[in-house]
């Protein structure tokens, strides 16, 4: 099957810029996730869908990202305006309606803000 | 509330050496527990999964996990580590919303180097 599809790959953007990252998950799955990983630590959840509604958005800085899962397939994560400390790898996951069922993660996408 | 703590942030091995890589975990029930390895600039990789079956879990690559309820581990082994095994590699415990669906919650990850 193919795999969790992202980009871009990279981005750099100076601060108060904004970006956006696209994902394109496993066909059927319903649950899509976008985690931030900054150097160094483990990936933290951002923002959780099953279908195209949002389960889990608790921490997202809401003031600053958005995420919509149209339609309940692709998703699309924006920062607007950037800050420095949003230098990370974003990476999308998407799984089945099951616990028990493991994630399939992107490669990412690598954020720079300078 | 449900948590994972690695305990070593960096273990280094020689190739042919055995690797062992720690986890404890933090669950008010019984959880479903994850490793994921990561190469550089890739995702995340499902190495092996736990969720109530047999307590030794059986992955790709050689590794193995097991699950120890009373001392609430779920270390990683490898009996021969391989250059290609050099990884960050990280330990997950899943929240079950009720059986719909699942959140993940990342140990902070132990990075892994293989000498020659």
């Amino acid at each position: 099957e193919a795999g969790v599809a992202q980009s871009p790959r990279y981005k750099i953007i100076e601060k108060r810029q904004s970006v956006a990252f696209w994902c394109n998950p496993i066909s059927g799955h319903a649950t899509l996730y976008w985690y931030q990983q900054i150097l160094g630590q483990g990936p933290k959840l951002l923002i959780q869908f099953q279908n195209n509604g949002v389960v889990d958005d608790s921490q997202l800085p809401k003031d600053r990202f958005s995420a919509e899962r149209l339609k309940g397939v692709d998703s699309t994560l924006k920062i607007q305006p950037a800050k420095l400390e949003d230098s990370a790898v974003y990476l999308c996951a998407s799984g089945k309606r099951d616990y028990n069922s493991p994630l399939h993660f992107g490669n990412g996408t690598r954020l720079t803000v300078t | 509330a449900q948590s994972v703590t690695q305990l070593d942030s960096h273990v280094s091995v020689s190739e042919g050496t055995p690797v062992l890589l720690r986890c404890n975990y933090s669950s008010s029930y019984s959880p479903s527990l994850f490793w994921y390895v990561q190469h550089p600039n890739k995702g995340l990789q499902l190495l092996l999964k736990y969720t109530s079956a047999a307590t030794l879990v059986k992955g790709i690559n050689g590794f193995e996990a097991e699950f120890k309820k009373s001392e609430t581990s779920f270390h990683l082994t490898k009996p021969s580590a391989h250059m290609s095994d050099a990884a960050e590699y990280f330990c997950v415990v899943s929240l079950n919303y009720g059986g719909a669906t699942n959140k993940l919650i990342f140990g902070t990850g132990t990075l892994l180097a293989v000498q020659p």
